[in-house]
């Protein structure tokens, strides 16, 4: 499968504990995205890199919150002392910036649900 | 910062109807509509999108339309089939570095259900 994969698919914690999330890209494709989606609403931005620069973070993403993509290949997304109201689908994106309309591509998403 | 609000949450057609949801957005500097549709349980994959020098674009049954005076867009989905239904969303995205495209900011969606 050549599209975006998210690891893991579903995560069950309890609250205070921390998770992290694993997305890894189109192969070929230069910026990743962080989307954040719960039940009956559109995705909500959290951040994005090009390469391995984060260059931009939305105010939801508190400072319980950190990503990465120390190669510029695959990311991860991190909370820390997690919340109950941190339980949403975690969604990654990616596109090929230079491209005609840098079409973003989903991956099939994280669930996360905190106890 | 952009808003996108979308019209109508849900909407219920017989097949073979068209189908037409619209979005209005707030930032005159959005230039780039995608519309996505998703599955339950399933990833957003992209229908069909539009840039802010074309007032058109149809492919096959889907076409969208944007007035950027008015700043909105709808998508119209004609001879609907019982696989159309699911959640679509709309989102706006505005040109950042050099002209590259920035974040998508999504609207609420709306859930389609077309009756067999």
């Amino acid at each position: 499968d050549t599209g975006v994969s998210q690891d893991p698919r579903h995560k069950i914690t309890k609250r205070g504990q921390n998770v992290t999330f694993r997305c890894d890209p189109i192969s070929e494709h230069n910026r990743l995205y962080w989307y954040r989606q719960t039940l009956g609403q559109g995705p909500e931005f959290l951040t994005y890199f090009q390469n391995e620069a984060q260059l931009e973070k939305s105010r939801l993403l508190s400072d319980r919150f950190s990503a990465e993509r120390p190669k510029g290949s695959f990311s991860t997304l991190e909370i820390q002392r997690t919340e109950q109201g941190d339980s949403a689908m975690y969604l990654c994106a990616s596109s090929l910036r230079g491209t005609y309309q840098e079409t973003q591509y989903f991956g099939p998403g994280t669930r996360l649900l905190v106890l | 910062g952009e808003n996108v609000e979308q019209h109508p949450s849900t909407l219920s057609v017989q097949e073979g109807d068209s189908a037409v949801i619209k979005c209005t957005y707030s930032d005159s500097a959005s230039n780039y509509f995608p519309w996505y549709k998703q599955e339950l349980g399933k990833r957003p994959q992209l229908i069909i999108d539009i840039r802010s020098n074309v007032g058109e674009k149809k492919d096959q049954r889907i076409a969208v339309t944007l007035n950027k005076t008015a700043k909105h867009f709808s998508l119209h989905i004609t001879e609907t089939q019982p696989e159309d239904s699911a959640v679509y969303f709309c989102a706006a995205s505005t040109s950042v570095y050099g002209g590259s495209q920035g974040n998508l900011i999504f609207g609420k969606g709306t859930k389609l259900s077309v009756k067999p």
